[in-house]
């Protein structure tokens, strides 16, 4: 079953609404979490990092007033894209890195996709 | 930096024929090198990892060398199924730890008909 969840798994939302994803480990503590986006035909883009009850590291380019991310507890982190625009549309996936079963392993969620109009 | 190339897809493939999903890397220092597959509606899963020159991941039948002197990590697979069916990324990561990053490949869509 799944390990890592995310919600909602897709959103339509109007240019300048704000929209909030939810990612959450299921049977363990994820210690970082980490969150991605990708473009069609293109590769998973590393967007930030995130430790438990401390800010975000974003990568460069990522605009980290317009991505808020909080890692509020063990098992939850989400992501907030502000004032949404239609460049903003695109898949973001969520990953887990924490020790499940005695070993350190990361998870990834399903994705969710995201259709500003 | 860090990037990876892998072959575009869309591959098909007839059931039971022989796959080779081609991935090449660049990296500074000396990377960790994984295999993701990605079902339908699901999250990526790690298929299989390989940590230094020479070794060989393999799970559920599928295998890929690290290959320092062709900086290149590709996947086969024997006989596919049509449960093989799946879009699978190639990723290394050059850091350790909690810290550590993973940089992918474009993805390949896989398919396999009857």
């Amino acid at each position: 079953g799944a390990v890592v969840s995310q919600h909602p798994s897709w959103v339509i939302c109007k240019s300048g609404t704000s929209v909030k994803i939810e990612c959450r480990s299921l049977d363990f503590q994820a210690t970082t979490m980490f969150w991605y986006r990708q473009f069609p035909k293109q590769s998973l883009m590393l967007m930030a990092t995130s430790n438990e009850g401390s800010k975000a590291t974003y990568e460069q380019g990522v605009e980290k007033d317009k991505f808020l991310i909080n890692h509020a507890s063990l098992t939850l982190s989400t992501l907030t894209v502000t004032s949404a625009h239609p460049e903003d549309s695109s898949f973001y996936i969520c990953s887990a890195r924490g020790d499940r079963g005695g070993q350190e392993t990361q998870y990834f969620g399903p994705g969710t996709r995201l259709l500003v109009l | 930096g860090n990037s990876v190339t892998q072959m575009e897809g869309p591959v098909t493939l007839s059931e039971e024929a022989f796959l080779t999903i081609n991935c090449t890397y660049t990296a500074t220092g000396y990377p960790s090198l994984f295999w993701y597959v990605q079902y339908p509606g699901e999250g990526l899963q790690l298929l299989l990892k390989a940590t230094k020159a020479d070794d060989k991941g393999s799970n559920k039948g599928f295998e890929a060398t690290y290959r320092k002197e062709t900086t290149s990590f590709h996947l086969e697979k024997g006989s596919v199924q049509v449960s093989d069916s799946a879009v699978y990324f190639c990723a290394l990561t050059t850091n350790t730890g909690t810290a550590s990053k993973l940089t992918f490949g474009t993805g390949t869509r896989l398919q396999v008909t009857l």
